[in-house]
């Protein structure tokens, strides 16, 4: 079985700060690892993705996230925060022959 | 290029009616994903579709169903509706169905059960 684990359902952070959104994951055998972002009244938009490489994944929109394979963690991080980075947030993990499974969702306000 | 387009964008039901819900992916997308996005509970995998074939299946009871249609559309029929079911329905495809592409969603078909 897989599943992730999103340990905030909020985040509160000031416009021009750093933000961190937490992300841990359980699976058996090497993740795929997503981040989605979800406007209101919208479907849910991809950002960025881990397959394997480089720890260190640039997506959209300035975002990043680093994969942790000791922690099983992969957070999404972002150096300046935009109020129009406001959205719900979701991380994602699929492995070797599942489907992709969805966190609950983390909240990211920004505030101007 | 359209992406994936559900309707109806909204629908009111009530208790024991039967619902269809519509998807139509990108052009050339073969894979098909449902998805039940209710009240903090994230979101939840239902069915995926792969070239005319349920490929898998979430844990919810029988009274979901669906199925994809030659062209790669899909429906989701809900049976004997109850109130938990009301939730945000999404639709997504990607182009093969492997599992690390990323996934085009729709905006969904908002779903209250009264």
């Amino acid at each position: 079985a897989q599943s992730v684990a999103q340990p905030e359902d909020q985040v509160n952070v000031a416009e021009g700060n750093p933000l961190t959104v937490k992300c841990t994951y359980s699976v058996s055998g090497n993740p795929y690892l997503f981040w989605y972002v979800q406007y209101p009244n919208r479907g849910l938009q991809f950002l960025l993705k881990y397959i394997t490489g480089d720890n260190l994944v640039k997506g959209s929109y300035g975002f990043e996230a680093e994969f942790n394979k000791s922690q099983t963690s992969f957070h999404l991080k972002k150096p300046s925060a935009l109020v129009s980075d406001s959205a719900l947030y979701f991380c994602a993990v699929n492995s070797g022959y599942s489907t992709l499974t969805f966190g609950k969702g983390t909240m990211l306000l920004v505030s101007p | 290029e359209a992406g994936v387009t559900q309707s109806p964008t909204h629908l009111i039901k009530t208790r024991g009616q039967q619902v269809t819900l519509r998807c139509s992916p990108i052009s050339g997308h073969t894979s098909v994903y449902w998805y039940q996005q209710a009240l903090g509970l994230g979101l939840q995998f239902l069915l995926w579709y792969d070239e005319g074939e349920e490929r898998n299946r979430g844990n919810f009871p029988p009274r979901f169903s669906g199925r994809q249609f030659p062209n790669y559309s899909s429906e989701l029929n809900v049976n004997a509706l109850e109130l938990e079911d009301s939730a945000l329905y999404l639709c997504a495809s990607s182009l093969r169905g492997t599992t690390n592409e990323k996934l085009f969603f729709g905006s969904g078909t908002q779903l209250s059960v009264l």
